[in-house]
Formats: structure tokens, sequence, C-alpha cells
């Protein structure tokens, strides 16, 4: 079971970025997936996740209205398209895989840096 | 949101040593839905722990959890060189989920 962000850089405050996360070694449509950022200053914070099939998606308040989560099952591909970037959301992003409420695996991470 | 609190900060040890960590949260997590996990420098988070006591896949057996209703501990119970590194509880209880802030085990 492996996930593979990429995607991550350097955008200036208001820009946007896509981050993409390669799922492999499981049946990727049986599982909800996840995005989770981490900061020294807020530790891990939980973003948004999207069911298996349906394309049921639920969002942190702090990303809510900027962030979308989306996936392609047929390319075992997981999106979080990010607008209106602050500097506050400059952190590493790991795509992750829900399993009945805890997290299994992590992807490697992804870092996001929001500066002018 | 369901706050969860770990303590200590910093628990330093020795290789040998038994290593109790602590997590408690703001209101009661029911049926134990309370995760744990470990984060070397450099790495992301690697699964534990889940349903407060269950090991995960290849996770070894010094490695326990314990606890119900608003006080969980990890322990392990005698450390190996690996196992220095930080420690986050996380509930999926009430979403959304949340994690602790960490308890670094460090060498002492």
């Amino acid at each position: 079971v492996q996930l593979v962000e990429s995607g991550g850089g350097l955008v200036k405050p208001g820009g946007s970025l896509r981050l993409s996360c390669a799922a492999s070694g499981f049946t990727f449509s049986d599982y909800y997936m996840s995005w989770i950022r981490q900061t020294p200053g807020k530790g891990l914070e939980w973003l948004s996740y999207i069911s298996g099939t349906t394309g049921y998606t639920t969002y942190a308040e702090s990303v809510k209205g900027r962030f979308t989560i989306s996936r392609d099952n047929g390319r075992n591909l997981v999106y979080l398209q990010m607008n209106s970037l602050r500097a506050e959301d400059t952190a590493v992003y790991y795509c992750v895989r829900r399993v009945l409420g805890w997290f299994d695996p992590w992807g490697q991470g992804t870092l996001v840096t929001v500066s002018s | 949101e369901l706050v969860l609190t770990q303590s200590p900060g910093t628990l330093p040890l020795s290789p040998g040593e038994r290593a109790t960590l602590s997590c408690r949260a703001s209101q009661t997590v029911s049926s134990n839905y309370l995760a744990w996990y470990q984060q070397k420098p450099g790495q992301a988070p690697r699964l534990l722990i889940y349903g407060a006591s269950s090991r995960a896949t290849g996770i070894p057996v010094r490695f326990s959890g314990s606890g119900s209703g608003t006080d969980f501990t990890l322990t392990i119970s005698r450390l190996e060189p690996e196992d220095f590194a930080v420690y986050y509880c996380q509930q999926y209880s009430r979403p959304p989920a949340t994690f602790g802030q960490g308890t670094k085990v460090e060498f002492k």
C-alpha cells in the first residue's frame, strides 16, 4: 500500500495550487481518502475527506469554500485543489487513507509554502 | 471540536525503560475511537494503535494502548533505540477528527 503526493511548492498569497496523490497496492474505490496537514505551530490538522464511490465530501472549517477534494477512481488518484491561499496554509500536506476513522497509511508529504 | 491534550510534552528516557504517554479528551471518546501514531524526523506519521488498544499490522507487541472515556494511555514496555520519536493521539469519535499536540520521547 503506497501513497505518493505531488504538486507542492511556493505560491503567493491569494494564489492556487493543486496537490495530487497516487495510490497503489489496494482497491482504491473501497476507501475514503483524506488530506491532513502539519505545521510546527498547529500540529496535525485534518482538512477533508472524500468517499470511495459516491463523491461525498466534507471539509474542516479552516478550508471550507477554498479547498476542494476530488478523486479519479479509474486512475487511483486523489486531488486537493487549494484556492485563495494564505500564509497560514503553509504546511506539509499528507494524503492518507481513511480506515473506519483512523488514517493508514500516510503519504510522504508535500510542502506547500505561501509567501510573497 | 473535541480537544485532545497529551502529556507530558517531552519524556526523557533511556533504552530499556518503560514509556507511559497520556492522552486526555475534552469530551468522552465513544466506542474507544482513539488511535496512536508515531512520527520520526522527516517522516510521515505511522499508525500504531486503533480502537484504543488494537495494534496495527506489523507493530511490535511492546506497544500497547489502553483507556476509555476521556483518558487513554500508550505504553512502550521496553524502549528500543528506534522508538525515540514523537507520538500523537487522534480521536475519530466526533467529527472533525482531531489530534493531540504530541509527546516527544527523547534520550535522557
